[in-house]
């Protein structure tokens, strides 16, 4: 059973625009919610994290927005470039939990 | 410097094999991780060891057994190998538990005939 649910499953915007992909989850004890990208022929990397305390969090072109009420965050990707073209995981974790639980991943493509 | 590696980063192999996957981190990290990931992309943890001890192990068939001779290499081997066997295994490590980064390897691409 999967404990972060993720859409869409694919998305293809122009350069320049605004990518959008969104998270829920269920388990109320998480608190701890990371975002990685993956590259084709490559591991997954950290790209920006956010805690429940927080609702908004934003890094260069990169923001999470967090609605602890409704259990949904979401990552939104400004003025999106070829270069972004890659999978987003979400995923969410216990503090003191070692298990990660991924999104089923998005493929994002920016077309030039 | 590579921080998570692994070998081989390819593997073909027929039906019915056994083989054996090796990973090793220089970041000092005390947890180490495996992950299947399927054609469709989604990333399935199958174990995790904290230092050397195994805390976590999922659902995963026990042709699967992990190994982690020291905090440092975590090798995975696999027995009797199936063709749904086929996926990129990437080994991960991490400081401590949930609440931290996760750093991959490059992943090996396992492919059985």
């Amino acid at each position: 059973q999967q404990q972060v649910k993720q859409s869409p499953q694919s998305l293809i915007v122009q350069k320049g625009g605004i990518s959008i992909i969104n998270c829920a989850y269920e388990n109320t004890a998480f608190d701890y919610f990371p975002w990685y990208q993956q590259f084709p022929g490559k591991g997954p990397a950290l790209l920006i994290t956010i805690r429940p305390d927080v609702s908004e969090k934003k890094e260069g072109r990169f923001t999470i927005s967090f609605n602890k009420s409704a259990k949904q965050f979401s990552l939104h990707i400004m003025d999106s470039q070829p270069g972004d073209s890659a999978t987003y995981f979400c995923a969410a974790s216990m503090r003191n939990d070692y298990k990660l639980s991924f999104g089923a991943g998005t493929t994002v493509t920016v077309r030039a | 410097d590579t921080a998570v590696s692994q070998t081989p980063k390819y593997l073909v192999t027929q039906m019915g094999n056994d083989k054996s996957i090796k990973c090793e981190q220089n970041l000092g990290h005390d947890t180490m991780y495996w992950y299947k990931q399927d054609s469709k992309k989604f990333l399935k943890i199958m174990f995790s060891y904290n230092n050397k001890e195994l805390i976590i192990n999922e659902t995963v068939p026990n042709r699967f057994s992990p190994k982690s001779p020291d905090k440092a290499h975590l090798n995975l081997h696999i027995n009797s190998l199936e063709l749904g066997d086929s996926a990129v295994y990437f080994c991960a490590s991490s400081s401590a538990g949930g609440a931290e980064t996760q750093y991959f390897g490059p992943g090996t691409r396992l492919l059985v005939l």
